[in-house]
Parts: C-alpha cells; sequence; structure tokens
C-alpha cells in the first residue's frame, strides 16, 4: 500500500551541482505532477503529465526539466542547482477524469538544500 | 485571476473548542475543491472533494462545505492528534491540470 513514493528523501547539493529526484507511484494513475513548497508561499506547479508520453510547465518550471518514464515514474532534474531551488519537492499523482477534477495523492517529500 | 485564500493563517483551540477554516475562491467553472491534512515532514493527504454549492462531506470531527465564492471546513470537538496544517485546492480550468494552492492554516489544538 506505499501510494507514491520519493527518493531520496533528504539531499545535501553545492551551486552547480546536478542531480534527479525519483517518484513512482502503484495506483495506476495517468497523471503526475512535480510541486515545490516553500514557507509562506503554498505548494507551486513545477511541471505535470497528463499521461504517459506528455509532459507540460506548469507555474515554476525554469531550472528543471522532468520525465514520464513510464505510467508509474515521473522523476524531475536540476541540471545546475541553484540556491533559490532550496525547497522541499513533492510529487503526486490523480486518476484522469474529463468530467470532474480528481485528488491528487502525494509522497512525503524531497527535502533539498543547495548550498 | 485566479486565487485562493485560506484564513486564519494559524489558529489555537483549546481541546473539544469547535471551530471552522475558510478557504475562498476566484476561479471560473469550478469542478471540484479539495482539502488536504498536512503533518510536519509529510506530504498532504487528501480529506475531502466537494463538487458543488450546498454539498457537505464528513469525517470522524471533520465537515466541508462549500458555497459559490467559499468553502469551511468546520472541527468539531477537536483533539490533539487534529493539530496539523490544512490546504485547500483547486483546478484552474477544465483540463489544466493546473492545481492552486492556498497557503494553509496552521491549526493548533491543546490538551
Amino acid at each position: 500500500n506505499a501510494g507514491v513514493t520519493q527518493t531520496p528523501k533528504f539531499q545535501v547539493l553545492k551551486t552547480g551541482q546536478s542531480m534527479t529526484l525519483q517518484c513512482a507511484q502503484d495506483m495506476n494513475h495517468n497523471s503526475m505532477y512535480w510541486y515545490r513548497q516553500d514557507p509562506g508561499m503554498g505548494l507551486r506547479l513545477i511541471y505535470y503529465s497528463a499521461s504517459e508520453g506528455t509532459t507540460d510547465k506548469g507555474e515554476v518550471p525554469n531550472g528543471y526539466n522532468v520525465s514520464r518514464l513510464n505510467k508509474r515514474e515521473f522523476s524531475l532534474r536540476l541540471e545546475s542547482a541553484a540556491p533559490s531551488q532550496t525547497s522541499v519537492y513533492f510529487c503526486a499523482s490523480s486518476e484522469a477524469n474529463r468530467a470532474r477534477d480528481q485528488p491528487q495523492h502525494f509522497g512525503d517529500g524531497t527535502r533539498l538544500s543547495i548550498l | 485571476e485566479d486565487q485562493v485564500t485560506q484564513s486564519p493563517e494559524a489558529l489555537r483551540l483549546q481541546e473539544g473548542e469547535s471551530s471552522s477554516l475558510n478557504c475562498s475562491y476566484t476561479v471560473s467553472g469550478l469542478r471540484g475543491l479539495f482539502w488536504y491534512r498536512q503533518d510536519p515532514g509529510k506530504g498532504p493527504e487528501f480529506l475531502f472533494t466537494l463538487y458543488s454549492a450546498g454539498e457537505e462531506k464528513e469525517k470522524e470531527r471533520l465537515k466541508a462545505t462549500l458555497t459559490k465564492k467559499e468553502s469551511f471546513l468546520h472541527i468539531t470537538a477537536p483533539k490533539p492528534e487534529d493539530s496539523a496544517t490544512y490546504l485547500c485546492a483547486v483546478q484552474r480550468g477544465p483540463g489544466t491540470y493546473k492545481y492552486i494552492f492556498g497557503t494553509g492554516t496552521r491549526l493548533k489544538v491543546l490538551a
């Protein structure tokens, strides 16, 4: 009963380093999302994948890239990390339903610090 | 501009003291409003979806209601384990997959 699994849970990087955050869901959901959560700003959408094979930009995509590897997995890559990218990153997934919006289910996050 | 505003930012209650949290929204063509609970160091946990004005959902001590402009999360006789941040969210528009989250209400229930 894992739901959405994110790895790693914590990471410290130096400015300019790259890394990939991993996310996998076992609920057979079509749609997956990456958010960042910063104090006082709420959750902000970085990228999303409406279905396998598609990805689109959210509100704050600059400095990030994503890959929808298959239906289960959606990764987020920081090519050249900057201190402004210090944040908590959440992955989420949801069913696709054209008639009604469906709730998202979240992982427990990756806490990323960039020095 | 699409917006979700939650109030109050923080709320301290004594155990058993009922209260309500507010989520006001401005978005065209609402197709669902979502409430989540977030504990420190964890991801948001889904609580309720409300789809139309007048709809109500209940779970234990929590009851969510929806009007055309806002939603309320009523907490009846809260316990310390209800302490958490409560978030609400709506989708920006049909088929956009872009959800707007409020900044949340931090609830602390004192024993």
